[in-house]
C-alpha cells in the first residue's frame, strides 16, 4: 500500500483533458514539501513532468500541469495524444517515514 | 551533459548480496546526494534510501533498514547500492537518480536488472 493514493487507471480520447489525483496526508502532502510527477512510457526511465506541484522543466510541454491543494495534489493534461499513454506517479516526501514516497501509479489510456 | 550509467544486469541466488554501482559525469559528482529507487515487474516506484552529501548521514526507508548500504567514491565518481539477503520479492529494476533540490529527480541512470532466482 502506499503513501500517496492514486486511481489505478484514467482514461480520455485524443485532444480530451484528463486529471490524475494523488492524495496524501498532513505528514506529506499536507506539509511544505513539495509534490512532482513522473511519466513512464513502456519499458522506459521515468520523466519528471513537474517538479514543486507546478513547475515545468524545460522541454515538457504546457499540456501538462500541476496544482496541490491541502492534502491532495493533481496532475492534468490537456489536449491528449497517443503519445502520453504512459505510467504517472506522484511523489513527495513524509515526514513521519523521513523518507521520499511514491504514490501507486496511474495508467493513463488513450481511446 | 549529465550522465548516470549504471552497472549490469545481475541474477542472484536467495541469500547472496548483490552491488550495483552508478558513475556520474558531467557534473560536479560531490555537489549533488543521490537517490536510489527500484520497481519491481509490473509494479510502482519505491525509494530505497539515500545519502545527504551535505552531512554524510544516510536515510533508509524502513522496508530495507539493515538489508541496504550506499556507499560512495568520489574519486571515481561512483555510488554503489548493496543489498543483502537477498529474496525472490527483490527482483527489480535499481535506479539511481540525482537528487535536485526538494527531493525530485530530472536525471535517473538506466536502471539495473537485479533477478533473484534460484
Amino acid at each position: 500500500q502506499s503513501v500517496l493514493t492514486q486511481p489505478p487507471s484514467v482514461s480520455g480520447a485524443p485532444g480530451q483533458r484528463v486529471t490524475i489525483s494523488c492524495t496524501g496526508s498532513s505528514s506529506n502532502i499536507g506539509t511544505g514539501y513539495g509534490v512532482h510527477w513522473y511519466q513512464q512510457l513502456p519499458g522506459t526511465v521515468p520523466k519528471v513532468l513537474i517538479y514543486g506541484n507546478n513547475n515545468r522543466p524545460s522541454g515538457v510541454p504546457d499540456r501538462f500541469s500541476g496544482a496541490k491543494s491541502g492534502t491532495s495534489a493533481s496532475l492534468a493534461i490537456t489536449a491528449l495524444q497517443a503519445e502520453d499513454e504512459a505510467d504517472y506517479y506522484c511523489q513527495s516526501y513524509d515526514i513521519n517515514l523521513s523518507g521520499v514516497v511514491f504514490g501507486g501509479g496511474t495508467k493513463l489510456t488513450v481511446l | 551533459q549529465v550522465q548516470l550509467v549504471q552497472s549490469g544486469a545481475e541474477v542472484k541466488k536467495p541469500g547472496a548480496s548483490v552491488k550495483v554501482s552508478c558513475k556520474a559525469s558531467g557534473y560536479t559528482f560531490s555537489a549533488y546526494s543521490m537517490h536510489w529507487v527500484r520497481q519491481a515487474p509490473g509494479q510502482r516506484l519505491e525509494w530505497m534510501g539515500w545519502t545527504d552529501v551535505g552531512n554524510g548521514n544516510t536515510k533508509f526507508s524502513q522496508k530495507f533498514q539493515g538489508r541496504v548500504a550506499i556507499t560512495r567514491d568520489t574519486s571515481a565518481n561512483t555510488e554503489y547500492m548493496e543489498l543483502i539477503s537477498l529474496r525472490s520479492e527483490d527482483t527489480a529494476v535499481y535506479y539511481c537518480a540525482r537528487r535536485e533540490s526538494s527531493s525530485w529527480y530530472y536525471y535517473w541512470g538506466q536502471g539495473t536488472l537485479v533477478t533473484v532466482s534460484s
